[in-house]
């Protein structure tokens, strides 16, 4: 069974420029979520789709941050202008259930390097 | 909203030893309680659970204890191997949030062979 596919795998832009970032889940998978992950902590959540509406969006900074997930499948998370704290790695992760308490599949991650 | 605790940052055992990791979590009413195990350049990987009716699981090598009274969990490694290098991660979600996941800092363990 093919894992969650994420890319690009690295980026490094300068600051106050845009990025994309995409996510394909596993197959059967309704929900789907975006994670940040800084270096030295957890994943922190920033999205969670269930088909192709949000669920919680509560810790996303809406002012240069947005996500999409059309057709309730692909999703892309898109970070515009970037500052230099969004330097992490971001994870997209998928799981069979609505609710979090299941497990959650992730890819590897998208590193993100803004100077 | 909850909060979550991990300790130590960094555990160094010998391989063949055993190591303990610990979390402790702020809302009673967290009720789900996974392990994840993160190698290097990859995302992080499932390896144990724990629901708050139960009060130890084990898988092979990998226990986990909860104590609800405290308010905290363990991840027990027993015989540990080199292959088990890697950072560990606790989380704890709860219905009154939404059930989402809140994860801990992280434990970076390292099995010296």
């Amino acid at each position: 069974e093919a894992g969650v596919a994420q890319s690009p795998r690295y980026k490094i832009i300068e600051k106050r420029q845009s990025v994309a970032f995409w996510c394909n889940p596993i197959s059967g998978h309704a929900t789907l979520y975006w994670y940040q992950q800084i270096l030295g902590q957890g994943p922190k959540l920033l999205i969670q789709f269930q088909n192709n509406g949000v669920v919680d969006d509560s810790q996303l900074p809406k002012d240069r941050f947005s996500a999409e997930r059309l057709k309730g499948v692909d999703s892309t998370l898109k970070i515009q202008p970037a500052k230099l704290e969004d330097s992490a790695v971001y994870l997209c992760a998928s799981s069979l259930v609505s609710e979090n308490t299941g497990e959650l599949f992730f890819g590897e991650g998208s590193r993100l390097t803004v100077l | 909203g909850e909060n979550v605790e991990q300790h130590p940052s960094t555990l160094s055992v010998q391989e063949g030893d055993s190591a303990v990791i610990k979390c402790t979590y702020s809302d009673s009413a967290s009720n789900y309680f996974p392990w994840y195990k993160q190698e290097l350049g990859k995302g992080p990987q499932l390896i144990i659970d724990i629901r708050s009716n139960v009060g130890e699981k084990k898988d092979q090598r990998i226990a986990v204890t909860l104590n609800k009274t405290a308010k905290h969990f363990s991840l027990h490694i027993t015989e540990t191997q080199p292959e088990d290098s890697a950072v560990y991660f606790c989380a704890a979600s709860c219905a009154l949030y939404g059930n989402k996941l809140v994860f801990g800092a992280g434990t970076i363990l390292r099995v010296k062979s």
